[in-house]
């Protein structure tokens, strides 16, 4: 069935650091992807998204590019911030009915 | 605002009891989803409907089951809790045709006793 891998975490950063979390993901034909974001005691925000190969999704200064070839969507950021602490999602869009496929969630702490 | 809400922050139970979740969203979506978050495992699918009166199995149905007798409200039941069924329970929403709209509730930490 459908699956998806997420880097292990917690990840944790100092203020201003460069971040990649890792996803990849085994799905039948080519699904939209999606990052979600949890902040501490809230439910899961959407937090960018990419329909079709070679789109890249943005939002926040997060970035992830769609990558066929190697069927990954990995999450970067170029300077992150303490507010970006968060546990991170990565869900690929499985097949009818709009099933999400979770990740198991990446945690990212930033520290000042 | 749109939103999805779930009737309860914290619930705390007992071991037997029958358990309500109640999930209600104001957006006319079709699709609703009920999932449980663990630690280390994500968000697994327990359940999800994709119209009044219509459910389907997701990942982990085993000890639930579900209701959609109206289209904003869609209700996870626990038959007979029990306490590894402690966790937390997202309620998702979104229209059949928009595979961006997605909402989720704020979520549901349930413990069983």
């Amino acid at each position: 069935g459908d699956s998806v891998t997420q880097m292990e975490g917690p990840v944790t950063l100092s203020e201003e650091a460069f971040l990649t979390i890792n996803c990849t993901y085994t799905a039948t034909g080519y699904p939209s992807l999606f990052w979600y974001v949890q902040y501490p005691g809230e439910g899961l925000q959407l937090l960018l998204k990419a329909t079709k190969a070679d789109d890249k999704g943005s939002n926040k200064g997060f970035e992830a590019t769609y990558r066929k070839e190697t069927t990954s969507f990995h999450l970067e950021k170029g300077s992150v911030q303490v507010s970006d602490s968060a546990v991170y999602f990565c869900a690929p869009l499985s097949g009818g009915y709009n099933k999400l496929i979770f990740g198991a969630g990446t945690r990212l702490a930033v520290h000042p | 605002d749109v939103k999805v809400t779930q009737s309860s922050r914290y619930l705390v139970k007992r071991t037997g009891e029958k358990v309500f979740l109640e999930c209600v969203q104001d957006m006319d979506h079709e699709n609703m989803f009920w999932y449980r978050q663990d630690p280390g495992l994500g968000l697994r699918l327990i359940y999800f409907s994709y119209d009044v009166k219509m459910k389907e199995k997701g990942d982990i149905p085993e000890g639930y089951s579900v209701s959609r007798e109206k289209k904003e409200r869609f209700s996870l039941i626990l038959e007979s809790a029990s306490t590894n069924q402690t966790s937390m329970y997202l309620c998702a929403s979104i229209a059949a045709r928009d595979r961006k709209q997605r909402t989720f509730g704020s979520g549901t930490r349930l413990t069983v006793v």
